[in-house]
């Protein structure tokens, strides 16, 4: 499918390098946080989430950083492999609803 | 996974046309919601539904029409079709709103000419 990220931002990475995606969110109130990834063509899947009590959480290669003081959130890939390649959305709850970021358009170089 | 599935994959429609989007989800998640994605402007809320026969209208409704007779079920339909609802569309489902995020589906790209 074509790729709807074309004017996105985008970060180039080389292969077993780590990977730092930011976001800045809008709302000093949000008390929960999610980064999506989305492959072309294909729906956003979940990666990780973190609630506003928690300044970092760790996954399987993820890690996500929440600094609330500038209203910032970071997602890091370590050793980052072609198949990370992919749009990454930050989201943030408003009331019952996600409110998502514009995304980043992540390119793996081998 | 076939837990939530979107129909067509692909449309294309006429100025004026009336389409339905078409979104199934076979977890009997309460939550519901339909976004359209647009070249620099991300996922944007058309509507949400908390459960059968309640739905909410979200950032960008204008133009769409949703219902929720079955909770299995949140068809989104477009009255008539404007160039401007050149879209992917996603439908999403969550058991709890926004805790532990959405699953979505793979999308339906619908082009207006």
């Amino acid at each position: 499918g074509e790729s709807v990220g074309l004017h996105l931002p985008t970060l180039s990475v080389q292969e077993g390098d780590n990977s730092i995606i930011n976001c800045a969110y809008s709302n000093s109130a949000s008390d929960y946080f999610i980064w999506y990834k989305q492959e072309s063509g294909k729906g956003p899947q979940f990666i990780i989430d973190i609630r506003s009590n928690m300044d970092k959480r760790q996954g399987q290669r993820v890690t996500v950083l929440l600094n609330k003081t500038v209203k910032h959130l970071s997602l890091q890939i370590a050793a980052t492999q072609p198949g990370d390649s992919a749009v990454y959305f930050c989201a943030e709850k408003n009331g019952n609803k996600l409110v998502f970021g514009a995304g980043t358009i992540l390119r793996v170089k081998s | 996974d076939a837990g939530i599935t979107q129909s067509p994959r692909y449309k294309i429609t006429e100025t004026g046309r009336q389409v339905t989007l078409m979104c199934h989800q076979t977890w009997s998640h309460s939550y519901m919601f339909w976004y359209r994605q647009d070249l620099g402007h991300g996922l944007r809320l058309i509507y949400y539904s908390a459960a059968a026969d309640i739905t909410d209208k979200g950032e960008v409704p204008d133009g769409y029409v949703v219902s929720r007779s079955k909770t299995e079920n949140f068809p989104l339909t477009l009255e008539s079709a404007t160039r401007s609802q050149t879209s992917v569309y996603f439908c999403a489902s969550s058991e709890t709103g926004t805790l532990y995020g959405y699953t979505f589906g793979s999308g339906t790209r619908l082009t207006v000419v």
